[in-house]
C-alpha cells in the first residue's frame, strides 16, 4: 500500500554515466515533483508536473530531464553525471496544483557519483 | 525572495519534557505551512499541514501553530519520547506551486 515509491533506493555510478530514477504514486494525484537534498540536508525543488505537463523547472541543468509517461509516474533521467550531482533525490506528489494540497514524499534515492 | 529558517539546527531534550521547534519565514503571503519528520537515511513523513486561514493544527502529541503576521510557525511536542528523535523540517507554500524548505532542526530526546 505504498503511496509514493522510488527505485532504486541507492545508486552508485561513475562520472560521465547516464542514469535514471523512477517514481510512482498510487494516490491518484495529478501533480508530481522532484526535490534534491544536498549534503547539508537542504531540500530544494527541481521540477513539478501536473497531468504530465511541466509546471516548474527550477533552473536545473539540462542534463536533468524529467519524463512523465502518465499521471502516476515521474521519472528523472540524468546525463553525463558529475560529482556535484551526488545527493538524495525525493519524489513527491499532491492532489493538484492548488496551494492548499499536502505533498507526500517518497523514501528518496541516494545517488553517489564517484 | 522567500526564505524559511529553522533555529536551532540541533536540540537535545530529556525524555518526558515538552518542547517547541521554531520555523520562521520572510513572506507573510504564505498559503500553507507543512511540518515533516525525517529519520536518518529515510524519506519525509508529513506531520501537519496548516492552511493560512488556520492558526493551529493538532495531531496526537503534536500541535503546530501559524502566525502569518510575525512570519512564524511552531511545532509543539508534548511529553517527548526517544522515538521522537529525528530531523524536523518545515516548508512553506507561497503560492508558486512548490514548497520552500527550512534547513531543519535535528531533535534528540535523551532517555
Amino acid at each position: 500500500d505504498t503511496a509514493v515509491s522510488q527505485t532504486p533506493k541507492y545508486l552508485v555510478t561513475q562520472m560521465g554515466n547516464d542514469k535514471s530514477i523512477k517514481c510512482e504514486q498510487n494516490l491518484g494525484h495529478d501533480t508530481m515533483y522532484w526535490y534534491k537534498q544536498d549534503s547539508k540536508k537542504f531540500l530544494k525543488i527541481m521540477f513539478s508536473y501536473n497531468n504530465k505537463e511541466l509546471i516548474i523547472n527550477e533552473t536545473v541543468p539540462n542534463r536533468f530531464s524529467p519524463k512523465s509517461p502518465d499521471k502516476a509516474h515521474l521519472n528523472l533521467h540524468i546525463n553525463s553525471l558529475e560529482l556535484g550531482d551526488s545527493a538524495v533525490y525525493f519524489c513527491a506528489s499532491s492532489q493538484g496544483l492548488a496551494v492548499s494540497y499536502e505533498q507526500y514524499f517518497g523514501p528518496g534515492t541516494r545517488l553517489t557519483v564517484t | 525572495k522567500q526564505e524559511v529558517t529553522q533555529i536551532p539546527a540541533a536540540l537535545s531534550v530529556p525524555e518526558g519534557e515538552n518542547l517547541v521547534l521554531n520555523c520562521s519565514f520572510t513572506d507573510s503571503a504564505i498559503y500553507n505551512l507543512q511540518w515533516f519528520r525525517q529519520d536518518p537515511g529515510k524519506g519525509l513523513t508529513s506531520l501537519l499541514l496548516i492552511q493560512s486561514s488556520q492558526r493551529e493544527q493538532t495531531s496526537g502529541r503534536l500541535n503546530a501553530s501559524l502566525d502569518k503576521s510575525s512570519g512564524r510557525s511552531t511545532l509543539y511536542i508534548a511529553a517527548s519520547q526517544p522515538g521522537d528523535s529525528a530531523t524536523y523540517l518545515c516548508a512553506g507554500n507561497f503560492g508558486n506551486e512548490k514548497l520552500t524548505f527550512g534547513t531543519g532542526t535535528r531533535l534528540t530526546i535523551i532517555p
